[in-house]
């Protein structure tokens, strides 16, 4: 069974300062890897996703994200946040199989404040 | 394009009523469609995954008689929440998936809030 872990439930930043959102993975197969934002009251927005190729990984918004096989993390940064950063930001896994559903880790609280 | 909408919401019903929620892709054709629930400040949890045409497969400790699922289309899934009760209410979301190669892309639709009282 694949599990993900995000290791830090709230991340306080002030604006413009970078931020790195921290994710591992635990799989005994080969699985796809997403981040997705979620603002209060809404859906998810995904925010980029690893499938295959290079392990850097640029997304909407100004994120990017790294896979790192032999650490099993997929650490989502950027460089200098914004206010309307603020939100919560979710890791997720599926296996590479068509038709499965997603599992998601417990979320991260990022605050930007100014 | 690749638009996910939800109906109603919001709702709010009293305790032994059925709500019904309407998960549609607007302009696609989903294989396949997922349920999942949200409760505050906690993770989506997959309830079931819906084929269209067949039944759903529920996940380990979901009620499928409490928690029915209806595929009727490609473009149209429904999930009714069969005399509610307090525990009930959460964020219920659902999302449309897409078969592209061995990946199944998912859209999700914007959510809807269910208070039982």
């Amino acid at each position: 069974a694949q599990s993900v872990t995000q290791l830090d439930s709230q991340v306080p930043v002030f604006e413009e300062a970078p931020v790195e959102l921290r994710c591992n993975y635990s799989s005994s197969v080969s699985v796809y890897l997403f981040w997705y934002v979620q603002y209060p009251n809404q859906g998810l927005q995904l925010l980029l996703k690893y499938l295959s190729g290079s392990t850097l990984v640029k997304g909407i918004n100004g994120f990017e994200a790294e896979f790192n096989k032999s650490q099993t993390s997929f650490h989502l940064r950027k460089p200098s946040v914004h206010i309307s950063d603020t939100a919560e930001y979710f890791c997720a896994v599926s296996v590479s199989q068509a038709g499965t559903a997603l599992i998601f880790g417990k979320g991260t609280t990022l605050s930007v404040s100014s | 394009g690749a638009v996910v909408s939800q109906h109603p919401s919001w709702v709010i019903c009293k305790s032994g009523t059925s709500v019904k929620i309407e998960c549609r892709s607007l302009d696609f054709q989903a294989t396949t469609m997922f349920w999942y629930r949200q409760f505050p400040k906690q993770s989506l949890m997959l309830m079931a995954t819906s084929n269209e045409g067949s039944k759903a497969t529920y996940e380990q400790g979901v009620e499928k008689d409490k928690f029915l699922i209806n595929h009727a289309s490609l473009t149209l899934s429904t999930l009714t929440v069969t005399s509610a009760h307090p525990e009930d209410s959460s964020f219920y979301i659902c999302s449309a998936a897409v078969r592209r190669g061995r990946f199944n892309e998912q859209f999700f639709g914007p959510g809807t809030r269910l208070t039982v009282l």
